[in-house]
């Protein structure tokens, strides 16, 4: 079953911030993101392992809440180079060996 | 350095044929496996591989084939291709399984598969 991420689309102007939350209705034991741009293939950002774990780098962060089995992706002054689709996945668990991604979230940032 | 290659980067079919997407990394990974992206879905998880000769079902396996013969190797078949198969197919692959490690997913650049 795949994970659920809100909002479904984004849209903000360069400098502003974002959240996108990724919910399971499974334990989750590792959340995986990854962006991916227009007509190419998804790229790593983070992987977050179970232990209420905070990661980031640059100007994207994201959190883990195993008890709520929920994760956040958090996006701060937002460049124009962040447009794109944020998928979230869940792994580990019952689910071993399986990466199940989300539907996506489509951010477009504007100058 | 090549990463993870797919051949071919696009394909046109007609309905009924057979066809094989070919997925080959060449940094020793373990673990391989197949998506496939349709608007709005997302990726969907088609098949997988923990190792050379070890397969398993993902969430969408039916109509699709693999086989894992060697660790470099892990080709997507479809044996009698269906309109709702066309898609982009992607095949990622990485050091140990997506459990409880930190190992990134690297993807192939994808086939994009169009069934007339």
């Amino acid at each position: 079953q795949q994970p659920v991420q809100s909002p479904q689309a984004v849209i903000l102007r360069e400098g502003e911030d974002a959240v996108i939350n990724c919910s399971s209705s499974k334990a989750l034991y590792s959340v995986h993101w990854y962006r991916q741009k227009h007509g190419e293939a998804p790229v790593f950002l983070m992987i977050l392992l179970k232990g209420g774990e905070q990661k980031g780098h640059d100007k994207i962060s994201a959190s883990f809440n195993e008890k709520k089995q929920q994760s956040s992706l958090y996006l701060t002054a937002s460049q124009l180079s962040y447009s794109g689709t944020y998928f979230c996945g869940q792994a580990g668990g019952t689910s071993y060996g399986k990466l199940t991604f989300g539907q996506g979230t489509i951010l477009t940032v504007h100058p | 350095n090549a990463g993870v290659t797919q051949t071919p980067k696009f394909q046109v079919l007609k309905t009924g044929q057979s066809m094989t997407l070919q997925c080959a990394q060449d940094m020793n990974h373990e673990y391989m496996s197949w998506y496939r992206q349709d608007p709005g879905m997302g990726l969907r998880l088609i098949h997988y591989s923990v190792g050379a000769g070890i397969t398993d079902q993902g969430e969408v396996p039916n109509g699709y084939n693999v086989s894992r013969s060697t660790t470099e190797d892990f080709p997507l078949r479809l044996l009698s291709a269906a309109p709702s198969q066309t898609s982009v197919y992607f095949c990622a692959s990485s050091y140990s399984p997506p459990a409880d490690h930190d190992q990134p997913q690297h993807f192939g650049d994808g086939t994009r598969l169009s069934i007339l």
